[in-house]
């Protein structure tokens, strides 16, 4: 069984630029969330995405933004970055088959803006 | 609006003595509960769950957490800890109503088990 891999695990980005960030889901998963997890905070939901489509969405602005691939890979697409956009970006990947059981991360992207 | 606690923002224990990780929750409903462990410089790894049923439940690594309907709490124990442990501890929530798998997390407890 393969777990969930991110790419790439670190990253440094200028203020304006943009960004994105990769995520293959566990084999078997068909759902890909991800998280915002600043310096001594908890993981904060940014979108879900299932089938492809957005299905939920955290309170983060539209300049996040994703993609979900037929393969249920996804990306993570952050625009017009900002120094508040520095954290350690989460992918965790689920089955709708199976709601009750727990999300699977990977070991995320540590993106830094300066 | 809701919301999961966690009020100690380090817990220290010393080897094979028992310890106590808590967390409360503000949300409404029967909310799925979780919690995960974080080492540093990696994702997070699923510890437990409480969905239903028995309110003490039994996950990885020897540890446990006792669920509390009326406290609306769900805090993480483990009988003997291990220096092992010694690791960045969450808990999160999930809304039953809705239709993502949105977990809302706590700040984190560091815990260090000293030997």
């Amino acid at each position: 069984e393969t777990g969930v891999t991110q790419s790439p695990t670190h990253l440094i980005k200028t203020r304006g630029q943009q960004v994105t960030l990769r995520c293959s889901s566990q084999s078997g998963h068909n759902t890909v969330s991800w998280y915002q997890q600043a310096l001594g905070q908890g993981p904060q939901f940014i979108f879900q995405y299932y089938r492809e489509e957005e299905n939920g969405r955290g309170n983060f602005p539209p300049r996040f933004s994703g993609l979900q691939f037929p393969n249920y890979s996804s990306e993570l697409n952050v625009n017009a970055l900002e120094l508040d956009d520095s954290a350690l970006y989460l992918c965790a990947s689920s089955s709708r088959t199976d709601p009750m059981a727990p999300l699977h991360f990977g070991n995320g992207t540590r993106l830094t803006v300066t | 609006a809701q919301s999961v606690a966690q009020p100690e923002d380090q817990v220290n224990v010393a080897e094979g003595n028992p310890l106590t990780v808590k967390c409360t929750y503000s949300v409404s409903g029967n909310p799925y509960l979780f919690w995960y462990v974080q080492y540093p410089n990696r994702g997070l790894q699923f510890l437990l769950k409480y969905i239903t049923g028995d309110n003490l439940v039994k996950g990885s690594y020897g540890f446990e957490a006792e669920f509390n309907k009326s406290q609306t709490s769900f805090h993480l124990k483990k009988p003997s800890a291990l220096v092992s442990d010694s690791a960045l501890y969450f808990c999160a929530v999930r809304p039953r109503a809705g239709n993502t798998d949105k977990l809302i997390f706590g700040t984190g407890t560091r815990l260090q088990v000293f030997p």
